[in-house]
């Protein structure tokens, strides 16, 4: 069975980082593309950025180009997502995302989430 | 970038009925558009995929359509289960964009 279980969130005041992590169990991580997606509370789905296999190919939503960071270690089966300079704009549930294929395409499975909350 | 717009926001519906739910872009996306369902509370999962293709294990009264700029979603015969938000992505270039989203309600 393909299981993503992120980790990593929390509280956290404005302008400060916090790094999430997910792990991913059940299938060839280092043969798939993945993902981060956000969902601000009572709002819509929100792409994050996505990485390629080998993590030829990188992606950011323009929210947070320069200050998020996408990256994986394909040996421990895990992706993570450092976050710096937070605002309160970047409270959310983050979901990571397996894609379907090796190439950054669309998210197959998703995580069930880890909580955000940037205040002060 | 490509922007994405999503039709109804939100729609009362009784079981047996018919949806459809569009998703138009901007500018030409091939194929590039996924469908996903959200119930309350928990992860979206994947319904249909390269826009007409039905994710495995998704009951068959989902279907997808379009190419280009305009997709629709339509469940042919609205069950209980299927009460939920329904969201498009567009994944043809970047910022991969959903849609705001489609919350279908019972009537």
């Amino acid at each position: 069975e393909v299981r993503l279980e992120e980790s990593g969130g929390g509280l956290v005041q404005p302008g400060t980082s916090l790094r999430l992590s997910c792990a991913a169990l059940g299938f060839h991580f280092d043969d798939y593309a993945m993902h981060w997606v956000r969902q601000a509370p009572g709002k819509g789905l929100e792409w994050v950025a996505s990485i390629s296999r080998n993590s030829v190919s990188v992606g950011y939503a323009d929210s947070v180009k320069g200050r998020f960071t996408i990256s994986r270690d394909d040996a421990k089966g895990s992706l993570y997502l450092q976050m710096n300079s937070l605002s309160t704009d970047d409270t959310a549930l983050y979901y990571c995302a397996k894609d379907s294929n090796s190439w950054v395409s669309h998210m197959d499975v998703w995580g069930k989430g880890t909580t955000v909350t940037v205040s002060s | 970038d490509i922007q994405m717009t999503q039709s109804p926001s939100s729609l009362s519906a009784s079981v047996g009925d018919r949806v459809t739910i569009t998703c138009r872009a901007s500018q030409g996306i091939r194929n590039d558009l996924a469908w996903y369902q959200q119930k309350p509370g928990k992860a979206p999962t994947r319904l249909i995929y390269s826009s007409s293709s039905l994710q495995s294990g998704v009951p068959s009264r989902f279907s997808g359509s379009g190419s280009g700029t305009e997709f629709t979603l339509t469940i042919s015969s609205l069950q209980p289960e299927d009460f939920a938000t329904y969201y498009c992505l567009q994944h043809n270039s970047y910022p991969f964009i959903f849609g705001p989203g489609t919350k279908v309600e019972i009537k």
